[in-house]
């Protein structure tokens, strides 16, 4: 069973407070993503790292930033929530060279 | 811009049914991985599937690799309820090597 975490799993907040979603891995991967997943649509890339201090935009234009300063920590911040962020929030993991990736339970946010 | 479409979107049947679920693409992936979401929870790896025309099997599952590696199938056979679940195909592009991900099969299997 993969070893990754995510909270809050729900957060319900006002529009313009600034949040951060937390992911946390034990696996020692390298690569880690975040992605956003609305009902019947595909996952979207907001986010991925290759490791400590690499982070890069995915391809879903997103407000939000991401941060690696340890392998197994990568959160995720948005400075003003907007009503449009209401999403549910997936982070995953991966070896590097791998495709085959690892997800956290999701964080379902909620933004009023 | 790849695409990879699901179908169906939707599946309702009755337990100890058969059902084929199909993931579709004009491109071709170097490999191509499903996963299984249960409601609150995220993707589950299944299978990777590599080599074009390739058979997996997972217990009642059975995934299939198109031989131009372009599409993907899954097969349940005598299905149950904890089968149900949002079936997603995600593809390994064979020209930047990205993952590509399809919208998924939403399945519920009725006892």
């Amino acid at each position: 069973e993969a070893d990754i975490y995510q909270t809050p799993r729900y957060l319900v907040i006002g529009t313009g407070k600034k949040i951060t979603l937390e992911c946390s891995q034990t696996m020692g991967h390298d690569k880690m993503y975040w992605y956003q997943q609305d009902p019947g649509m595909e996952l979207h890339l907001i986010h991925y790292s290759y490791g400590v201090n690499s982070t890069e935009k995915g391809d879903l234009s997103s407000e939000s930033t991401v941060s690696r300063i340890r392998t197994e920590h990568f959160p995720l911040t948005l400075e003003s929530a907007r009503p449009s962020h209401t999403s549910q929030y997936l982070c995953a993991s991966s070896e590097l060279g791998a495709h085959e990736q690892y997800f956290g339970p999701g964080t379902r946010l909620t933004v009023t | 811009t790849q695409l990879l479409e699901q179908s169906p979107q939707f599946l309702s049947i009755q337990e100890g049914e058969n059902l084929t679920v199909y993931c579709n693409s004009s491109s071709v992936f170097s490999s191509l991985q499903w996963y299984r979401q249960e409601p609150g929870e995220g993707p589950v790896l299944l299978v990777t599937v590599v080599t074009g025309g390739e058979v997996k099997k997972l217990k009642r599952l059975t995934f299939q690799f198109g031989d131009a590696r372009k599409d993907s199938s899954l097969h349940i056979t005598a299905a149950q309820p904890g089968d149900t679940g949002l079936y997603l195909c995600a593809g390994v592009s064979d020209s930047n090597y990205q993952l590509i991900w399809g919208a998924g099969t939403k399945l519920i299997i009725k006892p």
